[in-house]
């Protein structure tokens, strides 16, 4: 499995654009790039997955550079309720299971 | 609504004994996960299971066990053997094989407490 690799931890303003960088150097040709988030003490939530495309949904927008090295999860208006840990991961999507580990991620806080 | 169901949420055992979480899915998924998560750590793969009657060990299996037995149900047991089981254990579904949507679905947790 290719490893990702997040800082451990960052601040954005309320209403403000949150860009959360993910590095995956090693991903192979048809690994997807996935987001997901955890709110404190829930089950972490899907956000968004990616190929090479950039990709957007009601919920975010993924950036994918042209070398599939790295990638940019935004969040256009961040919230309060945005604060989360937020994990990038790389997998097969379409070989359906795939032993997938999650890091530990980001730890977004939205400051009012 | 369609989801997947963890119980309890929070679950209190005497340090020696034997417990099963319980995990039930209505997506009609083919495969199922369990997950380990530790404060301020990410999630470590405990079991997955592609398909009914069959399931695979993941990166910390040991002190625990898992059934397959129908595609909705995934339960799994925390043995005495397992040294330190106080954690937050996740379940998670997702499609199978040739589509390109096999996003996770995850359960809110349970919290399990050995004392």
């Amino acid at each position: 499995d290719a490893k990702t690799t997040q800082p451990p931890s960052m601040d954005c303003a309320e209403g403000r654009a949150a860009n959360l960088p993910c590095n995956h150097s090693t991903i192979s040709g048809n690994e997807y790039v996935y987001w997901y988030r955890q709110i404190h003490s829930q089950g972490p939530q899907y956000i968004i997955h990616g190929l090479k495309n950039n990709e957007t949904n009601e919920m975010a927008s993924l950036i994918i550079t042209e070398d599939r090295k790295s990638s940019t999860l935004i969040l256009p208006h961040a919230t309060l309720r945005d604060t989360a840990v937020y994990y990038c991961i790389v997998k097969i999507s379409l070989a359906g299971y795939q032993k997938v580990t999650f890091g530990t991620g980001t730890k977004l806080q939205v400051i009012p | 609504d369609g989801g997947i169901t963890q119980s309890p949420k929070y679950l209190f055992r005497k340090e020696g004994q034997n417990v099963t979480l319980s995990c039930e899915q209505n997506l009609n998924h083919d495969a199922m996960y369990w997950y380990r998560q530790d404060p301020g750590q990410g999630l470590r793969l405990i079991y997955y299971s592609q398909i009914v009657n069959d399931f695979q060990k993941g990166d910390i299996a040991e002190g625990y066990s898992v059934s397959r037995e129908k595609k909705e149900s995934f339960p799994l047991t925390v043995t005495s053997a397992q040294k330190n089981p106080t954690a937050f254990y996740l379940c998670a579904s997702s499609r199978g094989t040739g589509t390109e949507r096999t996003e996770a679905f995850f359960g809110q947790g349970t919290r399990l407490t050995v004392v």
